[in-house]
């Protein structure tokens, strides 16, 4: 089935300790993106890339990076310089349509716990 | 980081009734899309708009496309317990990025 994957569901780690949270998609979309949803709120734009081995900053890229170096993968890492890591991260992709890109796909997300 | 409102930020209604909420922004975009998101899941597409004044359907939900391209609106008829769910639109902003904007959610809750 295609579609976008991500691991683990929930992921616990210490205060101090970085974690990457896994994104693999086999849609054959050429955009990736990874946000982060806090209770009642909406999705904030961490980091996206729209072509592999370049990515961008989103609009809350501190204490987090990323790689593209291939197309269907798209990790995040969670350092230790961001402050309040425990949140629900979603990645999703989109297909690039001539300049622009096409409706985005949602994984399952993470939920990462830092105790 | 920019945000869409969006409106209400929750309802409750009964099995049967018919639900509307919308988003507006102050900027325009290229394209508008809603989704539906369960509790500890990840948002899944319901509708994409394409073109300014769009109406589209899927099945009880009918969303519109603004034709200021600052605002959209979803609407469910007869909504039933399994409606339940916290609902977003996104807006595609016009510049060379092309990203999407995310509305702040509104969380339905549906009473049998």
């Amino acid at each position: 089935d295609g579609g976008i994957t991500q691991s683990p569901k929930y992921l616990f780690r210490k205060e101090g300790q970085n974690v990457t949270l896994s994104c693999e998609q086999n849609l054959n979309h050429d955009a990736m993106y990874w946000y982060r949803q806090d209770p009642g709120q909406g999705l904030r734009l961490i980091y996206y890339s729209q072509i592999v081995n370049d990515f961008q900053k989103g609009d809350i890229a501190e204490g987090y990076s990323v790689s593209r170096e291939k197309k269907e993968s798209f990790p995040l890492t969670v350092t230790s310089a961001q402050k309040n890591p425990t949140a629900f991260y979603l990645c999703a992709s989109s297909m690039r349509s001539g300049v622009a890109f096409n409706e985005q796909f949602f994984g399952p997300g993470t939920r990462l716990t830092v105790l | 980081g920019q945000q869409l409102n969006q409106s209400p930020q929750s309802m409750f209604i009964q099995e049967g009734e018919d639900v509307s909420m919308n988003c507006t922004s102050s900027s325009i975009f290229n394209t508008w899309l809603w989704y539906k998101q369960d509790p500890g899941e990840g948002p899944v597409l319901l509708i994409a708009l394409y073109k300014a004044g769009e109406l589209t359907s899927n099945g009880r939900l009918t969303a519109q496309f603004g034709i200021t391209r600052k605002d959209s609106f979803l609407n469910i008829s007869a909504s039933i317990p399994s409606d339940v769910g916290i609902y977003f639109c996104a807006g595609q902003i016009t510049s060379g990025t092309y990203k999407y904007i995310f509305g702040t959610g509104t969380r339905l809750k549906v009473l049998a």
